[in-house]
């Protein structure tokens, strides 16, 4: 299953409600879970199985979709999200998406 | 706490061999599945090779079928990524990372990440 992710670049302004869309090649049965990756770090896992919160991981992030289609929400942004995001299927084989850098406008 | 350490890595002329450890500790190592996902520079992220926690089974990306080998040991709870006959495209950080049971298939916990360079 091949993933795209879009934008490849967003640039937002804190406080801003941010969505980040991860569309897979086939259905992709809810097998999906999102990375954060700050530079020079490894990747943190944020989301798993499309809607479920890693513990630790602030509530301001959410996750929805199905099918082939899946959404990252941060419901406001803040300067600490500055980072690329990936998404990752587990249903058929284990692909992750180009990613999306996130920027502060 | 649960904590990955990768070692290992380094500069590796084509078709050489090296091997990664990760050190694991803060959990039950043996009840965990385990894999390696690399990152090339600047690039995304591709998962390499998982291991159920026995050991039993093994399972690899295509493009390392035959030069790759994962293997751990549950007593001294470290893992390992034997790679042979590397090429150009190996050239990649390798994150040692957790699945978070036994055979979830995504990765709740990542080391800090080992570079490897294949280059003459």
């Amino acid at each position: 299953i091949q993933l795209t992710q879009s934008p490849s670049l967003l640039s937002a302004s804190v406080g801003d409600r941010v969505t980040l869309s991860c569309k897979g090649s086939q259905n992709i049965n809810n097998y999906l879970a999102w990375y954060q990756q700050k530079l020079g770090e490894a990747p943190k896992l944020l989301i798993y199985n499309t809607n479920s919160l890693q513990t630790g991981i602030p509530s301001r992030f959410s996750g929805s979709g199905s099918g082939t289609d899946y959404t990252l929400t941060i419901s406001s942004l803040q300067p600490e999200d500055v980072a690329t995001y990936f998404c990752y299927q587990y249903n058929n084989g284990l692909t992750f998406g180009s990613g999306t850098k996130l920027e502060i406008k | 706490e649960v904590q990955l350490v990768e070692s290992g890595g380094g500069l590796v002329q084509p078709g050489r061999s090296l091997k990664l450890s990760c050190a694991a500790s803060g959990f039950t190592f043996s009840n965990y599945y385990m894999a390696w996902v690399r990152q090339a520079p600047t690039k995304g992220l591709e998962w390499v090779a998982s291991i159920t926690n026995s050991g039993g089974s093994t399972y690899y990306r295509d493009s390392v079928k035959g030069r790759f080998t994962i293997s751990r040991d549950n007593a001294k709870s470290t893992l390992y990524l034997q790679m042979d006959s590397l090429r150009s495209e190996d050239t990649a950080t390798y994150y040692c990372t957790r699945d978070p049971g036994a055979g979830y298939w995504y990765f709740d916990f990542w080391g800090p990440g080992t570079m490897v360079t294949v280059s003459s």
